[in-house]
């Protein structure tokens, strides 16, 4: 079955714009999960979504926001870019929250975002 | 605290022999999970292994085995038999079971370098 997708691949945005990303997961997975990769702060958890609601958020501000939708499809945005905004944003779902302990997460390929 | 630690930021080791990388983990839950991903230079996160925290026996998975000692807290995987796709980020995770929501953790990952 087909894997997560994300989309765009590659984004390049300026200074103070906004940018909407998309995340579909696995058929049949309804938990999703965003996070932010750089070079200096590793994996950082953004927030978790399940069955529309948000179960979990990182330590990220007010200007990373997302959401889900009923088909389990999510986007994040992310308002008033800034330079170091710059990474490469993953998503990952799983089946669901609840037994979560052995529930592996799968990934998307990401969306590198540059910021310039 | 930081509940990953991964101390080998880089690893090398020759082609078709055993290579073991470290994790340790800090957790007072009694239901966790433990996660081993690969991200090569192209970017995605791929699933590797897994392994519950009351599992008794060691997690494999094709030549991926994970040596979990539970009492020392540490989730060390070992690649037997390295191919040069090996090379690769190797991330180890792991989410704490019981309340609902608690988010995946990564380590820094640790770079393997097979040599031909």
């Amino acid at each position: 079955k087909a894997g997560v997708t994300q989309t765009p691949r590659y984004l390049i945005k300026t200074r103070g714009q906004q940018v909407t990303l998309s995340c579909s997961p696995i058929s049949g997975h309804r938990s999703v999960s965003w996070y932010q990769q750089t070079p200096g702060q590793g994996l950082q958890f953004l927030f978790e979504y399940f069955s529309e609601t948000q179960r979990n958020k990182g330590n990220f501000p007010g200007r990373f926001s997302g959401r889900q939708f009923s088909n389990s499809r999510s986007e994040m945005n992310v308002s008033t870019l800034e330079l170091g905004d710059s990474a490469l944003y993953l998503c990952a779902s799983s089946f669901s929250p609840t037994d979560i302990a052995n529930q592996p997460q799968h990934f998307g390929d990401g969306t590198r975002l540059s910021i310039l | 605290a930081q509940k990953i630690t991964q101390t080998q930021p880089g690893m090398f080791v020759q082609e078709k022999e055993a290579v073991t990388l470290d994790c340790t983990y800090d957790t007072s839950d009694q239901s966790y999970g433990l996660f081993w991903y690969k991200q090569p230079s192209s970017g995605e996160m791929i699933f590797l292994i897994y392994q519950g925290s009351y599992d008794e026996q060691n997690a494999t998975e094709g030549r991926y085995s994970l040596n979990f000692q539970k009492a020392r807290k540490s989730a060390n995987l070992v690649i037997s038999a390295s191919q040069l796709g090996d090379s690769a980020m190797y991330f180890c995770a792991m989410r704490e079971g019981g309340n609902y929501g608690q988010n995946f953790v990564f380590g820094p990952g640790t770079r393997l370098s097979v040599l031909p």
